[in-house]
């Protein structure tokens, strides 16, 4: 099953309003990183959070991460029409014996458009 | 310097012909994935290689599948007899170190498969 979900899978704003998208999750992580992805091609890194982290911002982005609710949201203030993209999750899972930590598992994502 | 680039970006090929996906991961970068991704879909991860290390192969969908990675850099992922649900976007990602870093994602190949 997906580790990680993001929800909901489709958002429309005008061009000046915030985004929120959320995300959740099953198993421990690591860390949990977003990312963007233009025309169904290549991702693009927007942030990444680790477990110990509650909140991390990056221009007009801000990541929360809740471990006890398994959840985290991104937050895109003052959205521009070239935030148009699909979203996605990707979480880390914390290391075990020949661990998988260095997979990401990635939500199906939020198809964010922002219309002038 | 130059990001992650693949080869070809689009690809159509007959059911049952065999294809080769190359992804040349940015230079010093000792982790590469390849993941696939169909149509609204979220990405499937396929395979890992770090350094000298066994391939971690335990997402490649059938043994139709393979990937290998010369000298540590380039790497091709080898669809045999290609079937119509092969059909994805196939992204190959590097990444500077093993622990879930942040990955670096080439443009990706569409394969089309007919």
């Amino acid at each position: 099953s997906q580790q990680g979900e993001e929800d909901p899978q489709a958002l429309s704003i005008q061009e000046g309003e915030n985004a929120t998208m959320n995300c959740s999750y099953k198993t421990s992580i690591n860390n949990l990183q977003w990312y963007r992805q233009n025309s169904g091609r290549g991702l693009v890194h927007l942030i990444l959070i680790r477990s110990n982290e509650r909140e991390k911002h990056s221009g007009r982005l801000r990541v929360t991460l809740d471990t006890s609710k398994k959840s985290s949201s991104l937050l895109i203030t003052a959205s521009r029409a070239a935030d148009t993209a699909s979203y996605f999750c990707a979480t880390a899972r914390t290391g075990g014996s020949g661990g998988s930590n260095y997979k990401l598992t990635f939500g199906k994502g939020t198809l964010l458009t922002v219309n002038p | 310097g130059a990001g992650v680039s693949q080869s070809p970006s689009n690809k159509v090929t007959e059911k049952g012909k065999d294809v080769e996906l190359r992804c040349d991961p940015i230079s010093g970068h000792t982790a590469l994935y390849w993941y696939r991704q169909s149509l609204g879909q979220g990405l499937e991860f396929l395979i890992y290689f770090q350094g000298n290390s066994a391939p971690d192969k335990s997402g490649l969908p059938s043994d139709r599948f393979s990937a290998e990675r010369t000298g540590g850099s380039v790497s091709t992922l080898t669809i045999q007899r290609t079937q119509q649900e092969d059909s994805a976007v196939y992204l190959c990602a590097s990444s500077l170190m093993e622990l879930a870093s942040e990955q670096f994602f080439g443009p990706g190949t569409r394969l089309t498969v007919l």
